[in-house]
């Protein structure tokens, strides 16, 4: 199974600066129909999970445009670009092919 | 509005069993892939099965494989999950997706197994 490695995994934030979370996928996301299915996902305090990205660096309709993603292979980043204190919760990436897996999650607090 | 509304958790001895259900309105259940996801309590996510569109695949984590069964009935936009042999482990807040890669999520139902 593809393991999915989040660094950090707490990542206390000033409002208002940027802030980027890691994750690595243990082998290529590439699959063969030259798409690369990495998500991530939001989790505010006591709400379900949300997507934000899908296909490494498509936003979900309906999130700012502060939130980016990029990476290819292995090695990919979701980055805030000023962090607003709706922003706080847990990020997860999450691989989409079978079986799919997510990262540990990325804890988010304004400091 | 995509809405999903699970429902069936609660308490059950391991061993034990128990049926989620997942009730989808505001698009074409029919047209999408569904999945599971479950949440163990202060812990990250876990992808547990998803299922075809026609019901014709199903795929599951190795984890419950043989225990538990994802089924689905379009004419009632709803999904299931049929969980078997519970376990501690399988203690958690299960939810219900639209789409393998989880587009939209439903509130989540908790199920507890413990004596």
């Amino acid at each position: 199974d593809v393991v999915m490695t989040q660094s950090p995994l707490s990542l206390p934030v000033t409002l208002g600066q940027p802030a980027s979370i890691s994750c690595r996928s243990s082998q290529s996301l590439v699959t063969s129909d030259g798409n690369t299915y990495l998500n991530w996902f939001q989790q505010r305090p006591g709400q379900s999970p949300r997507r934000l990205i899908f296909k490494v660096s498509t936003r979900d309709p309906g999130v700012p445009d502060r939130f980016s993603g990029s990476g290819s292979g292995t090695d990919f980043t979701l980055k805030i670009s000023r962090v607003e204190a709706e922003d706080v919760g847990v990020y997860y990436c999450m691989q989409g092919t079978h079986p799919y897996t997510f990262g540990q999650g990325t804890k988010l607090e304004i400091k | 509005e995509v809405q999903l509304v699970e429902s069936g958790g609660g308490l059950v001895q391991p061993g034990g069993s128990l049926r989620l259900s997942c009730a989808a309105s505001g698009f074409t259940f029919s047209s999408y892939w569904m999945t599971w996801v479950r949440q163990a309590p202060g812990k990250g996510l876990e992808w547990v099965a998803n299922i075809k569109e026609d019901g014709s695949e199903k795929c599951y984590v190795d984890s419950v494989k043989g225990r538990f069964s994802t089924s689905r009935d379009n004419g009632k936009n709803s999904l299931y999950l049929q969980m078997n042999s519970l376990r501690a482990e399988d203690t958690a807040v299960y939810y219900c997706a639209r789409s393998n890669w989880a587009d939209y999520w439903g509130q989540g139902t908790l199920v507890t197994v413990s004596s």
